[in-house]
């Protein structure tokens, strides 16, 4: 059980909008903390696409953008391409515990 | 450019000790705040240790407190995980990552070193 929860799978058409939330409590996003937002292929490392403290690095398309509101944030990507089919995580840092930093569970993204 | 090489992993008996290296070139290693982040195949991801550039700060996930232990040398340019007493839990795929400072994202990241614990 993840202490971000994020749905296990969305999906959406070329040229679509899809989102994916992250919702986390009081002691995490609610807290403040910055959330970060990683995307991983098939049996490659994660790579950062959104951070949340230095914003969207250099290299990553405009079309993926991040949002936080209260204790939940979300990854919004625009013009959906099939090569956006990925793993999405977000991650942000966690004060309930000693020192810790927490990831989502991880969303499937399928591009239709 | 940046690269982050994991090394040591392999197969270990429950109970046994390994210890991961990650070697760092193309920027000032000593400048950044180092992590280690695992993955059970299939599964999601796990952060597992953080040290500051100077080691003066160091944090652990609870599922390890006690068992492993993060290290740095910077005159090196490597970070290190020594792992003890292991468990057939702790059979993930360990990455190595950095982190500019203590509130920003992971931005680079090694390619990930395989640790099987089984008899």
């Amino acid at each position: 059980q993840s202490v971000l929860t994020q749905p296990p799978s969305v999906s959406g058409a070329p040229g679509q909008r899809v989102t994916i939330s992250c919702t986390g409590s009081s002691s995490n996003i609610g807290a403040g903390h910055h959330v970060h937002w990683y995307q991983q292929f098939p049996g490659t490392a994660p790579k950062i696409l959104i951070d949340g403290y230095n914003g969207r690095p250099s290299g990553v398309p405009e079309r993926f953008s991040g949002s936080k509101s209260g204790t939940s944030a979300s990854l919004a990507i625009t013009g959906l391409q099939a090569e956006d089919e990925a793993v999405y995580y977000c991650q942000s840092y966690d004060s309930s515990l000693s020192g810790s930093w927490v990831f989502g569970g991880g969303t499937k993204l399928t591009v239709l | 450019q940046v690269q982050l090489l994991e090394s040591g992993g392999g197969l270990v008996k429950p109970g046994g000790s390994l210890r991961l290296s990650c070697a760092a070139t193309g920027f000032s290693f000593s400048d950044y705040y180092m992590n280690w982040i695992r993955q059970v195949p299939g599964k999601g991801l796990e952060w597992v240790s953080y040290i500051s550039g100077g080691s003066t700060s160091i944090y652990y996930a609870d599922s390890v407190k006690g068992r492993f232990t993060v290290s740095r040398d910077n005159a090196k340019n490597s970070l290190y995980l020594h792992m003890n007493s292991l468990r057939a839990e702790d059979t993930a795929v360990y990455y190595c990552a950095r982190k500019y400072n203590f509130w920003s994202g992971l931005d680079s990241w090694g390619q990930g070193i395989l640790v099987t614990v089984s008899s």
